[in-house]
């Protein structure tokens, strides 16, 4: 079992609506997540991250944590095509700086 | 502000041939990390760095050999490359300034193994 499980993909969406990414993780002692963002041929940059359970906003981004169902969410509101990308979690170990990342979920905002 | 650099950008070698791909970060950043990136297994960690040599296995350490002489270069060493290391390589770094455990990336070293 990998140690960060995502939903490859492809996630679909029209241009406005909600995009809805999910990942959970085997380590129960994690205590960081993140959310990255990956464009074709780039680099992935940090787009979100969440140590509490419960929900962060930034934006239209909302991550969601629920640490008892070992479940880490992405919430994309008003999705538009420049959203479109490959969407990484990943999760720090206990010791605090090992990252270990998911396959990456790829989403498609249809204009 | 060059921030974290790597090189090669792009490598073609032959299988059996020693290949070293070069990271340089000038945050002084404690940690880096060497991750590989194929279709469908997204970032895998080779190995991780918690500061000068001092340095740990990830998920794929097999075929790699790194060091951390000095606390900002971690050069990653393929000694007999074989084709299933052909991939896109990505170094990265995180340090206490950035206060919330993110990874920042250099732009990726291209490998081909013929």
């Amino acid at each position: 079992q990998k140690e960060v499980e995502q939903n490859s993909g492809p996630l679909s969406v029209p241009e406005g609506a909600i995009a809805s990414l999910n990942c959970t993780y085997s380590d129960r002692g994690s205590q960081s997540f993140f959310w990255y963002r990956q464009y074709s041929g780039k680099s992935p940059e940090l787009i979100m991250f969440i140590y509490s359970n419960g929900d962060k906003e930034d934006g239209r981004f909302t991550a969601q944590l629920n640490k008892a169902s070992q479940y880490v969410s992405l919430l994309i509101r008003d999705s538009q095509p420049s959203d479109s990308a490959t969407y990484l979690c990943a999760v720090q170990n206990t010791g605090g700086f090992k990252t270990i990342f998911g396959a990456g979920t790829r989403l498609f905002v249809k204009a | 502000d060059a921030g974290i650099t790597q090189s090669p950008r792009y490598k073609i070698t032959e299988t059996g041939r020693q290949v070293t791909l070069m990271c340089h970060q000038t945050w002084s950043h404690s940690y880096m990390f060497w991750y590989r990136q194929d279709l469908g297994h997204g970032l895998r960690l080779i190995y991780y760095s918690a500061a000068a040599d001092i340095t740990d296995k990830g998920e794929v350490p097999d075929g790699y050999v790194v060091s951390r002489s000095k606390t900002e270069n971690f050069p990653l060493t393929l000694e007999s490359a074989t084709r299933s290391q052909t991939s896109v390589y990505f170094c990265a770094s995180s340090g206490p300034a950035a206060n919330t455990g993110e990874l920042f990336f250099g732009e990726g070293s291209r490998l081909t193994v013929l």
